[in-house]
């Protein structure tokens, strides 16, 4: 149930479309679902998080889609540019818990 | 502003030998910190977490320890690497919900 399952584990995309990442989990008392951003040999970087209580968050090129019902949540990366090409990480938590990581999503964008 | 540092960079060790990885965090008191494991190619693996000096989570029961001797200051340890220890090593702190992570550490055992 603490389990966070993401897909595609790997995604590529033609300069300009959009990619789309989607999550799934199980645990409703999750509040708070990040998404984390890693190029090579650095460390992840958080890039935008949302909470359930709105549907969608946009900063940018990046939009994230949240559906409370159906316990899932997706990254969408609008106008794809070969500089986002990296590793995804979705992520939940509930409260003062520990993050739950999903599996990653490995995206390349060719140009 | 906050900032966490980790070091070395890189490292290469024989089997056997003995492991010291450290993290710090600056500009921010009492954060909680976090050692997590990332093999080639795959997600993270959490391996210890801290809520204040001395206090000490594992995770994942294994070949490492960890160790708070201060309060911004992380430390992962072992008295005998194993080829498997072999990873990318992160450090990361926690201010309310959000999460941070260090540059990380890439950790090469031969």
């Amino acid at each position: 149930q603490q389990q966070v399952k993401q897909s595609p584990q790997s995604l590529i995309v033609q300069k300009g479309g959009i990619s789309i990442i989607n999550c799934a989990y199980e645990n409703t008392a999750f509040d708070y679902f990040p998404w984390y951003q890693q190029f090579p040999g650095k460390g992840p970087a958080l890039l935008i998080a949302i909470r359930p209580d709105v549907s969608e968050k946009k900063e940018g090129r990046f939009t994230i889609s949240f559906n409370k019902s159906a316990k899932q949540f997706s990254l969408h990366i609008m106008d794809s540019q070969p500089g986002d090409s990296a590793t995804y990480f979705c992520a939940a938590i509930q409260g003062a818990q520990k993050l739950v990581f999903g599996q990653g999503t490995r995206l390349t964008i060719n140009p | 502003s906050q900032t966490i540092h980790q070091w070395p960079a890189t490292l290469v060790q024989p089997v056997g030998s003995p492991l010291s990885l450290e993290c710090t965090v600056e500009g921010t008191s009492n954060p909680n910190l976090y050692w997590y494991r990332q093999a080639a190619g795959r997600g993270l693996q959490l391996l210890f977490y801290s809520v204040g000096i001395g206090q000490i989570s594992s995770e994942v029961p294994q070949n490492l320890s960890a160790s708070r001797p201060q309060d911004r200051q992380f430390i992962l340890s072992s008295k005998k690497l194993l080829l498997s220890d072999s990873g990318f090593y992160l450090c990361a702190w926690r201010r309310l919900i959000e999460q941070f992570f260090g540059p990380g550490t890439r950790l090469t055992v031969l």
